[in-house]
């Protein structure tokens, strides 16, 4: 089952920033969180991830709290291409038997208005 | 580009068929998962393979199985098809390791009619 939450909807303007809030207050000390998202039917696209210190690359910044009981994805100039549903994961990984599958909730439909 | 090669894109057949759906994984990745996603629905996940074994199953239906072959490709079987298999179906991979990165295929949409 899920274990985050996210609002389900959000709207940015062109050429803002964008960032996406994702609460997971019962993440266990060895699981990481990740983003995903999906644009309309493709197969879901990986965006981030990160442990406990804050991660960014050349998609989005993602900054973890202190306590890592929530994270925010930052999209630092969204375009219109960023309109897409974007889901937070907690998982371990591959290693940890039982515990590496990928559970998707609602997530949250960002909409980039011009 | 993923990595993650899926065939067919598009499958259209009748109810009560079977069919095949593949997945071959990025290179060196030996985990494979299958995702289902209904109209409007959320990603459902059915099942996961490693190195040729069943490593975790969700909510596959027992009309449903899969397999992992030794080059590490994946088959997704669907069979007694009815209308409301109609759906997504995802694959995606993921190396050993802690905190590594899964990446999906571009989906087979099935339409069952």
């Amino acid at each position: 089952d899920a274990k985050t939450t996210q609002p389900p909807s959000m709207d940015c303007a062109e050429g803002r920033a964008a960032n996406l809030p994702c609460n997971h207050s019962t993440i266990s000390g060895n699981e990481y969180v990740y983003w995903y998202r999906q644009i309309h039917s493709q197969g879901p696209q990986y965006i981030i991830h990160g442990l406990k210190n804050n991660e960014t690359n050349e998609m989005a910044s993602l900054i973890i709290t202190e306590d890592r009981k929530s994270s925010t994805l930052i999209l630092p100039h969204a375009t219109l291409r960023d309109t897409a549903v974007y889901y937070c994961i907690v998982r371990v990984g591959l290693g940890n038997f039982g515990n590496e599958k990928l559970t998707f909730g609602t997530g949250t439909r960002l909409t980039i208005i011009p | 580009d993923s990595g993650v090669t899926q065939t067919p894109k598009h499958l259209i057949t009748a109810t009560g068929q079977r069919v095949t759906l593949r997945c071959s994984p990025r290179s060196g990745d030996l985990s494979v998962y299958w995702y289902q996603q209904s109209l409007d629905q959320g990603l459902q996940f059915l099942i996961q393979y490693y190195n040729g074994e069943e490593r975790a199953k969700g909510n596959i239906l027992e009309r449903f199985s899969a397999q992992q072959f030794p080059d590490l490709h994946s088959e997704l079987n669907l069979s007694s098809l009815e209308l409301g298999d109609s759906a997504l179906y995802f694959c995606a991979s993921s190396r050993q390791g802690l905190g590594t990165e899964a990446f999906f295929g571009q989906g087979t949409r099935l339409t069952v009619v």
